[in-house]
């Protein structure tokens, strides 16, 4: 059965601090991993993740991928209280048009 | 273009009543999907369509009906609606192969009393 574990489920810092969301997969014909950030709306789209150990990255927000150890970490550096959300992760599979999403970390940043 | 438009925003229904959660897209996307997303849960896939005339089920399809009559619409009908059923619901839509770019429409909030 596929899985999608992420971890922490919720997580509390302050604006300034450095945060690491985890998401590890069990899925079937793996093809790419998906995170998305989602704030009283629906999801928005932050990277997408096909080869282990290349990093993506988009002004503080960076994400890399272990296809051997089956995880992605997100990394955000000197967190604002925008980057408040829930960020979700979601393996793609060859010839599957469904995505298993993950729980979601939801991500407080306190001032 | 006006994206992924749903609606309506917000229904209350009482438990055993049907209705229609309408989704339309502009952007000549042959995908279209529908996801629930319950309290502290991710998204789970209900129906989804791959043409006009082509539709499949997801994780989550009991309770649940769709229909593909066009490319721009992909309304998803609730038959009889239970207390499970309340939750936010979201469209999606995207090119052929472009998971990582599909679009959400703003999603519909339900409750079922």
């Amino acid at each position: 059965e596929d899985k999608v574990v992420q971890s922490p489920l919720s997580l509390v810092v302050h604006e300034g601090d450095t945060v690491t969301l985890n998401c590890s997969y069990e899925v079937t014909n793996f093809r790419s991993l998906l995170w998305y950030k989602q704030e009283k709306k629906a999801p928005t789209f932050l990277f997408m993740l096909t080869s282990s150990g290349i990093e993506k990255k988009s002004g503080r927000l960076s994400s890399i991928l272990d296809k051997k150890e089956l995880f992605s970490i997100l990394n955000i550096t000197a967190t604002q209280t925008g980057d408040s959300a829930v960020y979700l992760c979601a393996p793609t599979q060859g010839g599957s048009e469904k995505l298993v999403f993950g729980k979601g970390t939801k991500l407080t940043v306190n001032p | 273009n006006a994206g992924v438009t749903q609606t309506p925003k917000f229904q209350v229904l009482k438990t055993g009543q049907s209705m229609t959660l309408q989704c339309a897209q502009d952007m000549n996307h042959e995908y279209m999907s529908w996801y629930r997303q319950d309290p502290g849960m991710g998204l789970r896939l209900i129906h989804y369509s791959v043409g006009a005339g082509i539709t499949d089920q997801g994780e989550v399809p009991n309770g649940y009906n769709v229909s593909r009559s066009t490319t721009e619409d992909f309304p998803l009908r609730l038959l009889s609606a239970a207390p499970s059923q309340t939750s936010v619901y979201f469209c999606a839509s995207r090119v052929e192969g472009g998971l990582e770019t599909q679009y959400f429409g703003p999603g519909t909030r339900l409750l079922v009393l």
